[in-house]
């Protein structure tokens, strides 16, 4: 089992609707997850970070935590076609270090 | 965040050759990080670099390979050396945030070897 996993994608939604992109973890000592968009051609840019339980909302944006479930998503209200990129999960390990998922690719359609 | 910038942008090299990336950042930071990034694929961090000691590599990594200098609190360099076209890549370096884990990166060094 992979240390962090998300579906590859392409997730397709249309433009104004939610999208949802989901990241399952198997560390169950993990205490923060970060999630980063790259858009083709860049660098990851950090977006958001959690380390609690629950929901945390940062305008369009909000990561939610199950530790129980040990899964962590974001999601993307009002939807844009400027959010179309690939997110990234990302979990500790070890000191101060990060591992990454896969990456889902969005895909917003006008 | 800090402003990290990274040289060259890209490059094309041929195999048996090697090239020096650097990564400069505007601000003093402990932790600096080496990742690589295949073509359609995530981030594989390389190894971690701290100001006055050696480099700590990643399983699957060895410094002849990949050697790192990190001379100060805002400048670090990873060489490729002795490239193959295996060795294709973006290579990014990041650093670490004001929170625990957070970590930023550069623009990245798009490497293609011939």
């Amino acid at each position: 089992q992979k240390e962090v996993e998300q579906n590859s994608g392409p997730l397709s939604v249309p433009e104004g609707a939610i999208a949802s992109l989901n990241c399952t973890y198997s560390d169950r000592g993990s205490q923060s997850f970060f999630w980063y968009r790259q858009y083709s051609g860049k660098s990851p840019e950090l977006i958001m970070s959690i380390y609690s339980n629950g929901d945390k909302e940062d305008g369009r944006f909000t990561a939610q935590l199950n530790k129980a479930s040990q899964y962590v998503s974001l999601l993307i209200r009002d939807s844009q076609p400027s959010d179309s990129a690939t997110y990234l999960c990302a979990s500790p390990r070890g000191y101060n270090k990060l591992i990454f998922g896969a990456g889902t690719r969005l895909a917003v359609h006008p | 965040s800090a402003v990290i910038s990274q040289k060259p942008s890209r490059d094309i090299c041929q195999r048996g050759t090697s090239l020096t990336i650097q990564c400069q950042v505007d601000s003093q930071v402990t932790m600096m990080f080496w990742y690589r990034q295949q073509p359609g694929q995530s981030l594989t961090l390389i190894a971690t670099a701290n100001q006055g000691s050696e480099a700590t590599y990643e399983s699957g990594f060895v410094i002849d390979k990949f050697p790192i200098s990190r001379p100060n609190l805002t400048f670090s360099t990873l060489t490729v050396s002795n490239m193959s076209p295996e060795d294709s890549s973006i290579y990014l370096c990041s650093v670490e945030g004001s929170s625990s884990y957070e970590q930023y990166f550069g623009p990245g060094t798009r490497l293609t070897v011939t």
